[in-house]
């Protein structure tokens, strides 16, 4: 159980353009969904976080005009890198921590198998 | 604000030996405590996670790990190494607000 899907696994897209990365919860629903972003040989970097219904909460020097983050229901969370340029191009990871009564399971994040988003 | 630090980039060890990664923490409170494995080009699996009880803790594919909480350390072992367990590790702490504060990974190489 906890599986959480990422799509697409790899793209490529002019400068310019904008490309939208799906996270689904499969078998769970996900109360908080989390964006990352590793850069190579890196760690994970919070980019934000989404809860359902509501305006996602973004980091600091994170832009909420570039990334938007909508989150529409509890098993689907969605990133759009509006207007991507080179400097965009990275791994975007998506977590789903878990909704319900268990306390350790509401503590749990699930990620996804990322996204490469390469912009030329 | 809460830290993770893994002091060691880079880890080889040789296919049977034991491994013990090194995961030190910084939180006022008693985290919550993670340890994933992230494959190349690939995301992160969960491996094992103290909440509280019992501070070894038991996780997927033969590894442990131990809490001490006089050493703000949290390191995970493994008695004997198999090739497929090179990877990535994280040692990852979520602190009050859910977010998870990762550490910057220790790179296991394993040789034949």
């Amino acid at each position: 159980g906890a599986v959480v899907s990422q799509h697409p696994s790899r793209v490529i897209c002019k400068s310019g353009t904008s490309v939208k990365i799906e996270c689904r919860s499969l078998d769970f629903q996900a109360t908080t969904m989390f964006w990352y972003r590793q850069f190579p040989k890196q760690s994970l970097m919070l980019m934000a976080t989404s809860n359902e219904g509501s305006k996602a909460t973004y980091e600091q020097g994170v832009e909420k005009d570039k990334f938007l983050i909508n989150h529409a229901s509890l098993t689907l969370s969605t990133l759009t890198v509006t207007s991507a340029h080179p400097e965009d191009s990275s791994f975007y990871i998506c977590s789903a921590r878990a909704f319900g009564s268990a306390p350790e399971g509401k503590n749990i994040q699930y990620f996804g198998a990322g996204t490469r988003l390469s912009v030329l | 604000a809460q830290s993770v630090t893994q002091p060691d980039i880079h880890i080889t060890v040789s296919e049977g030996a034991s491994l013990e990664l090194r995961c030190n923490y910084s939180y006022g409170a008693t985290p919550y405590l993670f340890w994933y494995v992230q494959s190349p080009g690939q995301g992160l699996q969960l491996l094992l996670k103290y909440f509280s009880g019992d501070t070894l803790v038991q996780g997927i594919k033969g590894f442990e790990a131990e809490f001490k909480r006089s050493q703000s350390s949290f390191n995970l072992r493994k008695p004997s190494v198999h090739w497929s367990d090179a990877a990535e590790y994280f040692c990852a702490v979520d602190g009050s607000n859910y977010k998870l504060t990762f550490g910057k990974g220790t790179l296991l190489t394993v040789n034949p």
